[in-house]
């Protein structure tokens, strides 16, 4: 049972390079997550998606889009990188509020160093 | 608006010794409320939860009380070990759709 799967595990982008990153979930979660991991700044929420075809901005949004054409996939992606998007992505899923279970499910992470 | 607040760190402890990481929360309503471990180079692993006011979560020799009445959800352990070593986070999750997070304490446990 994978859970959430990220893949790459690590990455180094020169300032202005592009790169998407892909989240894959096989728990038929309906909800999925992005989330930035910096030094004394805990998790902050990029975008999130409720299902399918839809996503949302959350905290800190700049600088990134994402996409959920299929429901096990989320992809984030970065049109051009810079050296303030230095961090340690997570992505999450999870199911809706009305599950029994409704915590988070994390990945590995993707490291992200941007030169 | 829905809030985390924990208990800064570092957090440095013996062997053996006794741990508490406050949490407390700010939610309209009652929120389901978690304790997530974070070891080396990993993600996030649920560590315990508790879903309504008085449950006690429990895992590995870790609790939390879900405490209405102070809007606190503190995490403890009786006799910490050196595997305990890792970063450990305090959220929250209301009806919708996303989570709250606390900043995050960092435990080392020393021989």
């Amino acid at each position: 049972n994978a859970g959430v799967t990220q893949t790459p595990k690590f990455r180094v982008l020169k300032t202005g390079q592009s790169m998407t990153l892909l989240c894959a979930q096989d728990m038929n979660h309906e909800y999925m997550y992005w989330y930035r991991q910096d030094p004394g700044m805990g998790l902050r929420l990029i975008h999130y998606s409720v299902g399918e075809g839809t996503t949302a901005k959350g905290e800190v949004p700049d600088g990134y889009n994402v996409s959920r054409l299929k429901k096990q996939n989320f992809l984030l992606g970065l049109e051009s990188a810079a050296p303030s998007q230095t961090s340690v992505y997570f992505c999450a899923s999870s199911y809706s509020w009305t599950a029994v279970n409704t915590e988070a499910f994390f990945g590995q992470g993707t490291r992200l160093t941007v030169v | 608006g829905d809030s985390v607040t924990q208990m800064e760190g570092p957090v440095t402890l013996s062997e053996e010794a006794f741990l508490t990481i406050n949490c407390t929360y700010t939610a309209t309503g009652y929120p389901s409320l978690f304790w997530y471990v974070q070891y080396p180079g990993e993600g996030l692993q649920l560590l315990l939860k508790a879903t309504k006011a008085d449950d006690k979560g429990s895992n590995k020799g870790f609790e939390a009380t879900y405490r209405k009445e102070t809007t606190s959800f503190h995490l403890e352990k009786g006799s910490v070990q050196v595997s305990d070593s890792a970063v450990y986070f305090c959220a929250l999750r209301f009806t919708g759709n996303q989570f709250y997070f606390g900043t995050g304490t960092s435990l080392t446990v020393i021989p």
